[in-house]
């Protein structure tokens, strides 16, 4: 599975948009990107995930590159409780082995 | 929808105690997984079943760790006996089945002492 690299931390002011950017330069053709979030002391949260086109559903916006080398998740209107660790994971779309592997991620911190 | 159960949330053992997690799976979900978070980093994979089968165990440390999946719906896992660097959040999650959206459950904390 391709390598991800994000910032390790970003602030966020409540009410604005947060964009969490991922590079995902050696993604290859039937990989996709997902994005999952984790609060302090839960289990990890699926948000969003895409292959080619730009996804929306009712939690955020993933931008993924025309080349697919880079993405972008959006959370419109970032609120307190939007503070967590951000993982975006790229991996194949063969079915038998379908995992996740975790990175680091990017600490979002929205503030008031 | 009922999510991904894991009990117990919590749990303190001493050193060379042995210790056991159970994973109840979201209803219809084939694929089960295990991982291992450790303070500061990102979740780690112990092991995948799809249905009561293995799939993954590569990161298992089987000398001291043991899972299994007898009936293809809920999952144990178990350490024996633990060490210090075990203390870790033990997450389990579930998906319909590989190449589907993987769902975590809440995580059993456990502490080494």
């Amino acid at each position: 599975d391709a390598k991800t690299t994000q910032p390790p931390s970003m602030d966020c002011a409540e009410g604005r948009a947060a964009n969490l950017p991922c590079n995902h330069s050696t993604i290859s053709g039937n990989e996709y990107v997902y994005w999952y979030r984790q609060i302090h002391s839960q289990g990890p949260q699926y948000i969003i995930h895409g292959l080619k086109n730009n996804e929306t559903n009712e939690m955020a916006s993933l931008i993924i590159t025309e080349d697919r080398k880079s993405s972008t998740l959006i959370l419109p209107h970032a609120t307190l409780r939007d503070t967590a660790v951000y993982y975006c994971i790229v991996i194949s779309g063969w079915a038998g082995s379908y995992q996740l592997t975790f990175g680091k991620g990017t600490k979002l911190s929205v503030i008031p | 929808e009922a999510g991904v159960a894991q009990s117990p949330r919590y749990k303190i053992i001493e050193k060379r105690q042995s210790v056991a997690f159970w994973c109840n799976p979201i209803s219809g979900h084939a694929t089960l997984y295990w991982y291992q978070q450790i303070l500061g980093q990102g979740p780690k994979l112990l092991i995948q079943f799809q249905n009561n089968g293995v799939v993954d165990d590569s990161q298992l440390p089987k000398d001291r760790f043991s899972a299994e999946r007898l009936k293809g719906v809920d999952s144990t896992l178990k350490i024996q006996p633990a060490k210090l660097e075990d203390s870790a959040v033990y997450l389990c999650a579930s998906s319909v089945g590989s190449g589907n959206t993987i769902y975590f459950g809440e995580g059993s904390w456990l502490t080494v002492v």
